[in-house]
């Protein structure tokens, strides 16, 4: 399958910093990603999906403001968490997908555990 | 609304063929059904999905009924790095991906 590789894996910032998390699709280009959050022994829940070139389209009840994201090109997109607290500490995956193409699978990154101390 | 209802866990002997069965009987023409795993601490990974015809690749089979009501998916034969959350997801094909409570696969040595 396709490669969607996520960085950094795992990252601890302090309160009130902010932490950028970016998502690349090495094989494919992406028209369309997708940010999740998971809290520990809960399923993904989806927070955005973003496509190339235009304004993410939050889910409900997700602060667009909190989280930025931007997609610059097919190949990157980028969730930013402003001002975290420790209650935004989770493992947050990006998907990617090339929608409107012939096989339109979605392909997951490994997922980054973020801790806010 | 959940689209899909599957069996909160399961157990399968190591080397045996594990069935998920998923129910999806509000399924509409265009959508497909969708099959992901998640290993612990891991991003999810794509299986395998169908419409109507069954589907076998390197990883499994999906079985869908006549009806498209239900469908199961089939690990032919099951290793210990089979031990996963599986996710049977219904959806158009250009749609987001919305998860599920999945079922916990244990895979027994």
């Amino acid at each position: 399958g396709a490669v969607v590789s996520q960085h950094p894996s795992w990252v601890i910032c302090k309160s009130g910093t902010s932490v950028k998390i970016e998502c690349r699709s090495l094989d494919f280009q992406a028209t369309t990603m997708f940010w999740y959050r998971q809290f520990p022994k809960q399923s993904l829940m989806l927070m955005a999906t973003s496509n190339e070139g235009s304004k993410a389209t939050y889910e409900q009840g997700v602060e667009k403001d909190k989280f930025l994201i931007n997609h610059a090109s097919l190949t990157l997109s980028t969730l930013t968490v402003t001002s975290a607290h420790p209650e935004d500490s989770s493992f947050y995956i990006c998907s990617a997908s090339a929608f409107g193409q012939e096989n339109t699978e979605a392909f997951f990154g490994q997922g980054t555990r973020l801790t806010v101390v | 609304d959940a689209k899909t209802t599957q069996p909160p866990s399961m157990d399968c002997a190591e080397g045996r063929a594990a069935n998920l069965p998923c129910n999806h009987s509000t399924i509409s023409g265009n959508e497909y059904v969708y099959w992901y795993r998640q290993i612990h601490s891991q991003g999810p990974q794509y299986i395998i999905h169908g419409l109507k015809n069954n589907e076998t690749n390197e990883m499994a089979s999906l079985i869908i009924t006549e009806d498209r009501k239900s469908s199961t998916l089939i690990l032919p034969h099951a290793t210990l790095r089979d031990t996963a959350v599986y996710y049977c997801i219904v959806k158009n094909r250009d749609d987001k991906i919305i998860f599920g409570k999945g079922t916990r696969l244990h895979i027994l040595p």
